[in-house]
């Protein structure tokens, strides 16, 4: 299948560890923040999200940190297993009201056994 | 589980042609969207629609591109003529009205123009 995001940032991590991935957001008045994991010649698939009140949301295996005073949002995956390998995307709703999302760059998590 | 169907998944033409897409959303859900995504870059907004009426459509190329949901419910995004730079995957979300701001993705459409 074609890949997504040929010159994407990568993060490779050994099977079993945990991952952290980063992103910047650029809107300070965002209200809503999403995690996507897209594979190869796949659609974007949601992961998590949270929202501008809170600081971490926790899912099964993933948690989400805000930082809203530094505009910054991580994605922390425990036990990292190679199905996660995949571009991941965060993505802010930067117009209350209008809700389309705005999608920071991505970045390539491999996972090696 | 309920998803977002898109069709087709692939679709090769030749410059100054005309191609369509279609998108079912998940049922019930009122907000759709098209968005492209070109290779290596997080997918970008085209046009928003709540049931049948466009709410944005302010980066969609008007000048070749148009977006129908004729009865709130499926949609087709069409491009006429096909340039080589619209070589991109076009994909579909769908969200529910009201408080719930989940995005949910089609499988997209890979387009590639010759």
């Amino acid at each position: 299948g074609e890949s997504v995001g040929l010159h994407l940032p990568t993060l490779s991590v050994q099977e079993g560890d945990n991952s952290i991935i980063n992103c910047a957001y650029s809107n300070s008045a965002s209200d809503y923040f999403i995690w996507y994991k897209q594979e190869s010649g796949k659609g974007p698939q949601f992961i998590i999200d949270i929202r501008s009140n809170m600081d971490k949301r926790q899912g099964q295996r993933v948690t989400v940190l805000l930082n809203k005073t530094v505009k910054h949002l991580s994605l922390q995956i425990a036990a990292t297993q190679p199905g996660d390998s995949a571009v991941y995307f965060c993505a802010e709703n930067p117009l209350a009201g209008r809700r389309a999302l705005t999608f920071g760059s991505g970045t390539r998590l491999q996972v090696q056994p | 589980e309920a998803e977002v169907a898109q069709s087709p998944r692939y679709k090769i033409t030749e410059k100054s042609q005309a191609v369509a897409f279609w998108c079912d959303p998940i049922s019930g859900h009122a907000t759709l969207y098209w968005y492209r995504q070109i290779l290596g870059q997080g997918p970008e907004l085209l046009v928003q629609f709540q049931d049948e009426s466009v709410v944005d459509d302010s980066q969609l190329p008007k000048d070749r591109f148009s977006a129908e949901r004729l009865k709130g419910v499926d949609s087709t995004l069409k491009i006429q003529p096909a340039e080589l730079g619209d070589s991109a995957m076009y994909l579909c979300a769908s969200r529910q009205s009201g408080s719930q701001d989940t995005q949910y993705f089609g499988p997209g459409t890979r387009l590639t123009v010759l």
